[in-house]
């Protein structure tokens, strides 16, 4: 079935550092993919999204590319910031379309 | 425009109980979808309703829990008989339709103990 596999955590980094989050999907055929974050305590909310391949989606200096050749939808940003610190999710919509199929998540912590 | 609520924010509920979660959809969604995120475990999909109808129910338990989207009103999530096994965050969400391009807006969750 589909599922979705990313990076274990968590993530220490310095603020202004390069972050890189893996993440790559096992699905049939060519679903859309979803990053979304939660900060503590609070519900997901969308970070960015591509529905086909080489999509680039980005939002707020984060960004994530749809590479079907390696399955994958790998995050990025150039700078991180302490206030980017939270748990960071993969994932993807399944083939009928009922339900988001999510990774375990990501912790990031950036320290000033 | 008021996104997806939930309610109520906190339930503790003793062994037993029966455990009642609301969500009201962001205007003009009429997609609901519940999701499940155990501790230590990433969200997993229970069930996703439209408005008077279950469309797919392929993640809720067998026993004890069920969910509604009436005419009119919040969908609901009931869990009978709670277990700790039950104590989680809860999250809804919603969508305006059922294209798999759309995104999913999710509230900020219920979180349920069970005593």
């Amino acid at each position: 079935g589909d599922s979705v596999t990313q990076m274990e955590g968590p993530v220490t980094l310095s603020e202004e550092a390069f972050l890189t989050i893996n993440c790559t999907y096992t699905a049939t055929g060519y679903p859309s993919l979803f990053w979304y974050v939660q900060y503590p305590g609070e519900g997901l909310q969308l970070l960015l999204k591509a529905t086909k391949a080489d999509d680039k989606g980005s939002n707020k200096g984060f960004e994530a590319t749809y590479r079907k050749e390696t399955t994958s939808f790998h995050l990025e940003k150039g700078s991180v910031q302490v206030s980017d610190s939270a748990v960071y999710f993969c994932a993807l919509i399944n083939q009928a379309g009922t339900a988001l199929i999510f990774g375990k998540g990501t912790t990031l912590s950036v320290s000033s | 425009n008021a996104g997806v609520m939930q309610n109520p924010r906190h339930l503790v509920r003793r062994r037993g109980q029966e455990a009642r979660l609301r969500c009201s959809p962001m205007k003009g969604h009429s997609h609901v979808y519940w999701y499940r995120q155990l501790p230590e475990e990433g969200l997993k999909f229970m069930v996703y309703l439209q408005k008077e109808n279950i469309i797919d129910e392929s993640g809720m338990p067998k026993e004890r829990f069920s969910a509604e989207f009436p005419k009119e009103g919040p969908s609901i999530l009931r869990i009978q008989q709670v277990v700790r096994g039950d104590s989680a965050a809860y999250f809804c969400a919603s969508s305006p339709n059922g294209d798999r391009s759309y995104e999913q807006y999710f509230g900020p969750g219920t979180r349920l103990t069970v005593t």
